[in-house]
């Protein structure tokens, strides 16, 4: 079966970087992008970039450009992201979900569990 | 950026009524190929967000036929016939059509 599973909290300082896992299984990793979506505690959804798998595309929004950075492992199915110069701002959950390449629509039909990043001093 | 705006932002239904939430997009989310590239998440608390509906209108694998999708353009509504306890949780919307996808601020659904 389809799984997402990403890798566990994070507790990290103000300036420091973190790195989440997100790995794949149950399909073919190089025929979906992954996106990563973030959630502040009692807010809402925010996107913040997409990676294709296959050629490591990868597209961030403007307000995440120079501190995030998405990368994939073919070799390990598995697509990280790296978040650096943390602020108190970023504490959220991460997701990631997939998104088939070839065709549009049912996109992001599976997510991973969220992993929780808090940055404190 | 597509704006996305939800309404209404909470609401508490009884079981077995219907409830219906609206999503406006500030530019239009018809594509060339015909299709609105708008989806309807649900998040059940303490969980991730589950897709409910793709294109609009289009029911994902596994969702009931209680959840519904209608509209075109920028005006959209997400239908919910016969609510069940189960159907808790906070619902929305987002444009699949450009970058950045953006998503709407959510509604929260009680079950009374």
């Amino acid at each position: 079966q389809v799984q997402l599973v990403q890798s566990g909290a994070a507790v990290k300082k103000p300036g420091a970087s973190v790195t989440i896992a997100c790995k794949a299984s149950g399909y073919t990793f190089t025929t979906y992008y992954i996106h990563w979506v973030r959630q502040a505690p009692g807010q809402g959804l925010e996107w913040l970039g997409i990676i294709n798998p296959s050629d490591a595309y990868t597209k961030y929004a403007q307000k995440f450009q120079g501190r995030l950075t998405l990368t994939g492992d073919t070799s390990t199915s598995t697509v990280f992201l790296e978040l650096s110069s943390l602020r108190s701002e970023d504490t959220a959950v991460y997701y990631c979900a997939r998104d088939l390449i070839l065709a549009a629509g049912n996109d992001f039909d599976y997510w991973g569990q969220g992993t929780l990043v808090t940055v404190s001093s | 950026d597509i704006v996305m705006t939800q309404s209404p932002l909470s609401l508490a239904v009884t079981p077995g009524a219907s409830a219906s939430i609206s999503c406006r997009s500030s530019q239009s989310l018809r594509h060339n190929d015909g299709y609105n590239y708008l989806d309807w998440f649900l998040q059940k608390p303490g969980q991730s967000p589950q897709l409910l509906i793709y294109f609009g209108s289009d029911r994902a694998s596994g969702v009931p036929d209680r959840f519904s999708g209608s509209g075109s353009g920028t005006d959209f509504t997400l239908t919910i016939s016969r609510v069940e306890a189960e159907d808790v949780g906070v619902y929305y919307c987002m444009q699949a059509l450009q970058t950045p996808w953006t998503f709407g601020q959510g509604t929260k659904v009680e079950v009374k």
